[in-house]
């Protein structure tokens, strides 16, 4: 059964501080993952999602990578910004299924 | 624009009361979902819809009901059996046709409460 690991639970940093999310899941069978980004009391925004063969994607101050062997996914968020303060969620969509599997996400507050 | 709408934003239910969310897109996708969020917790799948007069229950359907009578519109019945249906309820969206790898797109909630 697909596990999907978000750590830190919360983070706090200070404003320009480049920072590292961290999304782990215990079955490698996967055809993409998927950030997303929730405001308190909001639905999910996406961010960037990873086809399985890819490695990494990009948007703008947002990097995210995925390697699969290993179960790991990263966001990187580069000069952070108050207005980048949300509570961050991965999501793996699983092979053979059509279910997607969310992790609990990674609250960032950043600090002006 | 395109979208998904949720309505109500907020939902109170009293006891042995059945109470209906609503969520409409229009932005032609196929597929639609709907998830339950409870704090500190990952959203778990309630119920979802390849295709028009089509679903499947997902991870934690008892308790809840669907219907797919229009591509546009997939409403959520939480039922006098869902015992402890305090959550945020999202909907969500996707293309299907040949492209699993489509991300999807989420309206903004319901939070439904007990009176």
């Amino acid at each position: 059964k697909q596990e999907v690991t978000q750590i830190p639970a919360a983070l706090s940093v200070p404003e320009g501080e480049n920072l590292v999310l961290n999304c782990s899941f215990t079955d490698s069978a996967i055809y993409n993952l998927q950030w997303f980004r929730q405001d308190p009391g909001k639905g999910l925004t996406s961010l960037l999602l990873i086809q399985s063969s890819q490695r990494e994607q990009t948007s703008g101050r947002l990097n995210a990578s995925l390697d699969k062997s290993s179960g790991r996914s990263t966001l990187y968020i580069a000069a952070s910004q108050p207005g980048d303060s949300a509570t961050y969620l991965c999501a793996v969509r699983n092979t053979g299924g059509f279910k997607t599997i969310f992790g609990a996400g990674t609250r960032l507050f950043v600090k002006a | 624009d395109g979208g998904i709408t949720q309505s109500p934003k907020y939902l109170f239910r009293k006891e042995g009361q059945n109470v209906t969310l609503s969520c409409e897109q229009n932005l032609n996708h196929d597929a639609m979902y709907w998830y339950r969020q409870d704090p500190g917790q990952g959203l778990r799948l309630i119920y979802y819809s390849q295709i028009v007069n089509d679903f499947q229950k997902g991870d934690i359907a008892e308790g809840y009901s669907v219907s797919r009578e229009k591509k546009e519109s997939f409403p959520l019945t939480v039922t006098s059996a869902q015992k402890n249906p305090t959550a945020f309820y999202l909907c969500a969206s996707s293309i299907i046709q040949g492209a699993k790898g489509q991300p999807q797109h989420f309206g903004d909630g319901t939070r439904l409460s007990i009176l």
